[in-house]
């Protein structure tokens, strides 16, 4: 079965760049079908939609964070990746990424599975 | 985007019948997905679609949807249950989900 699994640094200083990456196992990206998501949640606050990336590349990001967000795909490594630029306070989350397929896949949209989830501290 | 509203919290007795509501304009379109988050642990799907539970979800939780509101109902609620539900729906600025229902079993 499909398992997910971020990684990256749990710290970043407000301005900076918040870098994260999900590994894929149990499944390859390549296959397609599939959008690889990021999700993230605000200490306890709800969920919010970041943005996705299918294995072309092509992307699809929230209109409220798309200015900062870069989402990328590293087929050969199984992976994919987030960028949020000029991060703040307000940024300090957890992250997490999921898989949803896409609707010619599936008309039935929903996340499953997710990664555990990494929290991501922005503070000087 | 569009915007998902759910009840912040609500309590019900062990072994009695809970009913989550999800409202918005983006489900009059599509369908919503539920998702159990409890305390430290990522949110797991437990309906999609219609009312659809994925293997490894017990028969007591069930989905149904009519115009812009979506209903999570567990039925013979357990203990285990407690725990934070979110729905989830496409819309037209890709996903948006719920704020979320706090679930407390007396």
């Amino acid at each position: 079965q499909v398992q997910l699994q971020e990684s990256g640094p749990g710290l970043v200083k407000p301005s900076q760049t918040l870098s994260l990456t999900c590994t894929v196992s149990g499944g390859s990206i390549s296959s397609g079908g599939y959008y690889w998501s990021w999700i993230r949640q605000h200490p306890g606050k709800g969920l919010e939609w970041i943005g996705y990336i299918y294995y072309s590349g092509s992307t699809y990001y929230n209109p409220s964070l798309k200015s900062r967000v870069t989402i990328s795909v590293d087929t050969s490594k199984n992976q994919f990746s987030l960028k949020l630029s000029s991060v703040t306070a307000a940024d300090t989350a957890v992250y997490y990424c999921a898989r949803v397929p896409t609707p010619e896949t599936d008309w039935l949209s929903r996340f499953d599975p997710w990664g555990q989830g990494t929290l991501v501290t922005v503070s000087s | 985007s569009s915007e998902l509203t759910q009840d912040p919290a609500v309590s019900v007795a062990l072994g009695q019948t809970v009913r989550i509501t999800c409202q918005g304009d983006s489900l009059r379109s599509y369908y919503a997905s539920w998702y159990q988050q409890k305390p430290g642990q990522a949110p797991v799907l437990v309906i999609y679609g219609k009312n659809n539970r994925p293997s490894g979800i017990p028969d007591r939780f069930s989905g149904s949807s009519s115009g812009n509101t979506a209903s999570l109902t567990i039925t013979g609620a357990q203990a285990e249950d407690e725990a934070d539900y979110y729905c989830n729906s496409r819309d037209s600025s890709g996903y948006v989900f719920g704020t979320g229902t706090k679930v407390t079993v007396l």
